[in-house]
């Protein structure tokens, strides 16, 4: 069975950084390429970035880039998401999920529980 | 930037048919993926690749996909069925590809 659990979420002051982290079991986590996807409070879900099963290949919703970095260590099965310079419009729960299917074509089929990242003054 | 348009809400008795459609420019032309979300739930994928049913959802889900608008059915629809529906699609129209959510349908089942 697939978990993926992230964690890293808080409260956090406009303008500062927060690390999120996604710790992957029960899949071969270096076969899959990954993705973040947020929902906002009573909001739907905002698809936030991809990373491909190497790393090699990553891309960003218009609205992080240049502030958030995604990432991955297939040796520790571990999925991050660096965000800088948040902003009040970035609060969210923050989920990790699997990204199957062909690539840049695929679907998410297995969600985390996700991690607040509350952003505040 | 690549956008989908979902109507806001669709209000069904039980045992009755419903349709949720997504619209896009040229979406027959994409792999259309549809999920339910439950309050207090992360969404789960109901339907991928326009059609195609993960093991576990019930046949009474179906999908179809062609020219301007996808549809989600569901068929003798239960009270288990209520909560928001969204689709999703990939855009690769820029210079990267942008995985793109419709705003989403509430299911209310009468």
């Amino acid at each position: 069975q697939v978990q993926l659990v992230a964690s890293g979420g808080g409260v956090v002051e406009p303008g500062r950084s927060l690390r999120l982290s996604c710790a992957a079991s029960g899949l071969t986590f270096n076969y899959y390429s990954m993705d973040w996807v947020r929902q906002a409070p009573g909001k739907g879900p905002e698809w936030v970035a991809v990373i491909s099963y190497d790393g090699k290949y990553k891309s960003y919703a218009d609205s992080v880039k240049g502030r958030y970095t995604i990432s991955r260590d297939n040796s520790k099965n571990t999925l991050y998401l660096d965000m800088n310079s948040l902003r009040t419009e970035d609060t969210a729960v923050y989920y990790c999920v699997r990204d199957l299917g062909q690539w840049l074509m695929g679907y998410f089929d297995s969600w985390g529980p996700g991690t607040l990242v509350t952003v505040s003054a | 930037s690549y956008v989908l348009t979902q109507p806001p809400s669709v209000s069904v008795a039980p045992g009755k048919t419903t349709s949720i459609s997504c619209g896009g420019s040229n979406i027959g032309s994409k792999s259309v993926h549809w999920y339910q979300q439950k309050p207090g739930q992360a969404p789960v994928v109901v339907i991928y690749n326009d059609s195609d049913r993960p093991s576990g959802i019930p046949e009474r889900f179906s999908g179809s996909n062609s020219g301007i608008t996808a549809t989600l059915t569901i068929s003798r629809i239960e009270a288990g069925d209520e909560a928001d529906y969204y689709c999703q699609v990939w855009d690769s129209s820029g210079d990267h590809a942008h995985a793109v959510f419709g705003g989403g349908t509430r299911l209310t089942v009468l």
